[in-house]
């Protein structure tokens, strides 16, 4: 099976800008989940959905949203963008592996506000 | 509250020893727990899990070991290459309403050849 899969690879926006990420699931999986990684603050939990409805959210203001769609792909958006947005977004999506079901990562975008 | 933290600790050891690395964990009520590697440049690559009703388990030369009365994991790599160098990063799952992931800082493993 192909891995989850996130575009843009890298992106590069000024301050007050909107973004929108996309990530496509492993096939079969249903729930993709996001996080935002930077060197100060590590790996930080943002949403996670499951079919086409959010089902968690993290400590993170109403700027960040997201949104999945019928087949599964998933997009986060990130309205008027401020330096600190600039970080790894990680999208994970769920299927079964060791004792139970984990989370599997894509390759991340770089997002770099300036 | 969750437990991120900002000190990236580091490990270094020669190539073909075993290696520890060693978690701390905030909720005594998480039931089950992983291990990922990040290399440079990519997403965490899942490696190990365990539940919380066990206390050892055993991959192909990773072995997770969970003391829940001092909330405490490890991971412990056996005969350490070069290709082993990455952060690795333990993880609780939070199931308040849904599939949520609380990260460890990381510890950055490197392999001296």
């Amino acid at each position: 099976k192909a891995g989850v899969t996130q575009t843009p690879r890298y992106l590069i926006k000024t301050r007050g800008q909107q973004v929108t990420l996309s990530c496509s699931p492993i096939s079969g999986h249903r729930s993709v989940s996001w996080y935002q990684q930077t060197p100060g603050q590590g790996l930080q939990f943002l949403f996670e959905y499951f079919s086409e409805t959010q089902r968690n959210k993290g400590n993170f203001p109403g700027r960040f949203s997201g949104r999945q769609f019928s087949n599964s792909r998933s997009e986060m958006n990130v309205s008027t963008l401020e330096l600190g947005d600039s970080a790894l977004y990680l999208c994970a999506s769920r299927g079964l592996a060791g004792v139970q079901e984990t989370q599997y990562f894509g390759p991340g975008t770089r997002l770099l506000v300036l | 509250g969750e437990s991120v933290g900002l000190h990236l600790p580091t490990l270094s050891v020669q190539e073909g020893d075993n290696s520890i690395i060693n978690c701390a964990y905030s909720n005594s009520a998480s039931d089950y727990f992983i291990w990922y590697k990040q290399e440079s440049g990519k997403g965490p690559q899942f490696i190990i899990d365990i539940r919380s009703n066990m206390d050892k388990r055993q991959g192909q030369r990773v072995t997770v070991l969970l003391n829940k009365t001092v909330k405490h994991l490890s991971l412990q790599i056996a005969a350490t290459q070069p290709g082993d160098s990455a952060v690795y990063f333990c993880a609780e799952k939070d199931d308040t309403g849904g599939f949520k992931t609380i990260f460890g800082a990381g510890t950055r493993l490197f392999v001296k050849a």
